[in-house]
């Protein structure tokens, strides 16, 4: 099983500030990761795929990068709406499995 | 508008059974893979189970394989997961989640509400 582990757990961001995720794998998964956003009582929300593809609707400020074993979700200019725990996910072997999650809260 | 639909949890005791529903709509159904996603309280996400559109394949989390069954039925657009010998560790909202794969990338891009099932005596 490829064990994906994110850090910080959390982040405390200002608002306008930009926040950088990080996830890494313990094997490589090469370009198959997604991201996810969840709200407290909301089911989670399709950020990235493809490690750095934006989902449909998402806004630009939202992006993702890396291949192998390390990724990055950065978000350029945090807003209130985007404080939230975010889960990075790979799909490149079975069992799919997800990260531990970061929860970006405002500082 | 793709809508994703789950029903069936509640309270049952160890060792009971559940049967959960997620009823699709808007998209074509049996072109797609789908998936069970949970998240117990107050912990993050665990991939349950996926079946593939025609239902010929399916895949298990070790925690749950030889317990769980998944099926579907393309002809009523519904995704099912049968849930045996449930345990306290079973108890989660259960997330009902539609696959995409384009140009070998998947993803899951869209989810349902969820629903709670709660394994206590």
């Amino acid at each position: 099983e490829i064990v994906m582990t994110q850090s910080p757990a959390t982040l405390s961001v200002s608002p306008g500030e930009r926040a950088t995720l990080s996830c890494r794998a313990s094997q490589s998964v090469s370009s198959s990761l997604a991201w996810y956003q969840q709200k407290p009582g909301q089911a989670p929300r399709l950020l990235i795929y493809g490690a750095s593809t934006r989902a449909t609707g998402i806004p630009a400020r939202f992006s993702g990068s890396g291949s192998g074993t390390e990724f990055t979700l950065s978000i350029s200019s945090l807003q209130s709406e985007d404080f939230a725990v975010y889960y990075c996910q790979q799909y490149h072997t079975w069992p799919l499995t997800f990260g531990g999650g970061t929860k970006v809260e405002i500082k | 508008e793709v809508q994703l639909l789950e029903s069936g949890g509640g309270l049952v005791q160890p060792g009971g059974s559940l049967r959960l529903s997620c009823a699709a709509s808007g998209f074509t159904f049996s072109g797609y893979t789908m998936s069970w996603v949970r998240q117990a309280p107050g912990k993050g996400l665990e991939w349950v189970s996926s079946i593939s559109g025609s239902g010929g394949f399916t895949y298990y989390a070790d925690s749950v394989k030889g317990r769980f069954t998944i099926s579907r039925d393309n002809s009523k657009n519904t995704l099912f997961l049968q849930m045996y010998t449930l345990r306290a560790e079973d108890t989660a909202v259960y997330y009902c989640a539609k696959d995409h794969c384009s140009s070998g990338s998947c993803r899951f891009d869209y989810w349902g509400q969820g629903t709670l099932v709660t394994v206590s005596s």
